[in-house]
């Protein structure tokens, strides 16, 4: 109940195609949702993250959809570009909890051909 | 570069020996947090500092990993006893506590290998 499904496993897109990534999760009680972006041998990276009392979040080139009553949230890159191409991980923290720990989904490669 | 800085970057050693890395949290940072992420995984959370406080274990963390944040600043985390199983990437994040969520930044991380 406190796992967090992600897919697709991996995904391939041209330069200017717009990637989407979905991830799905039982516990209502989760209420925070980050995405992070990791690049080999690095430690990943917030891009961005959204609250179930919203609908749609936008920043840049980045767009989290969230449709509480199907308990699924999505990343849309738009203008995909090859420096795009990195690991992508959802993640969810339990309301209830007051540590902020996040429970990761198992990440999406995504690689943007020029 | 966000702020959180691990040491080392890579370490490898034999079966059977200690090892301890060091995580320098952004400054005003209340909250710590060490991960483990294996190949092609999702990081796995193990522990959680508020200030000096450590405040919650996973059970992934078994007796032979412990974990300190003297003084609320820095953090260790040791491994005694290295098995193959513990071979890893070693992830620390830090965070400003607030309702809600926190915006965890993450370290670049230390690269276990156990032979």
């Amino acid at each position: 109940q406190q796992q967090v499904k992600q897919s697709p496993q991996s995904l391939i897109v041209q330069k200017g195609g717009i990637p989407i990534i979905n991830c799905a999760y039982e516990n209502t009680a989760f209420d925070y949702f980050p995405w992070y972006q990791q690049f080999p041998g690095k430690g990943p990276a917030l891009l961005i993250a959204i609250r179930p009392d919203v609908s749609e979040k936008k920043e840049g080139r980045f767009t989290i959809s969230f449709n509480k009553s199907a308990k699924q949230f999505s990343l849309h890159i738009m203008d995909s570009q090859p420096g795009d191409s990195a690991t992508y991980f959802c993640a969810a923290v339990l309301g209830s909890s007051n540590t902020g720990k996040l429970i990761f989904g198992q990440g999406t490669t995504l690689q943007v051909k020029p | 570069d966000t702020g959180v800085s691990q040491d080392p970057r890579h370490k490898i050693t034999k079966r059977g020996q200690n090892v301890t890395f060091r995580c320098d949290p952004i400054s005003e940072h209340n909250r710590l947090y060490w991960y483990r992420q294996t190949l092609g995984q999702g990081p796995e959370f193990l522990t959680y500092f508020q200030n000096e406080a450590q405040l919650e274990k996973s059970r992934l963390l078994s007796d032979r990993f412990s974990a300190e944040r003297p003084k609320g600043s820095f953090s260790t985390l040791e491994i005694q006893r290295t098995e193959q199983g513990d071979s890893a990437m070693y992830l620390c994040a830090s965070s400003l506590a607030r309702t809600g969520g926190d915006e965890q930044y993450f370290g670049p991380g230390t690269r276990l290998t156990v032979t």
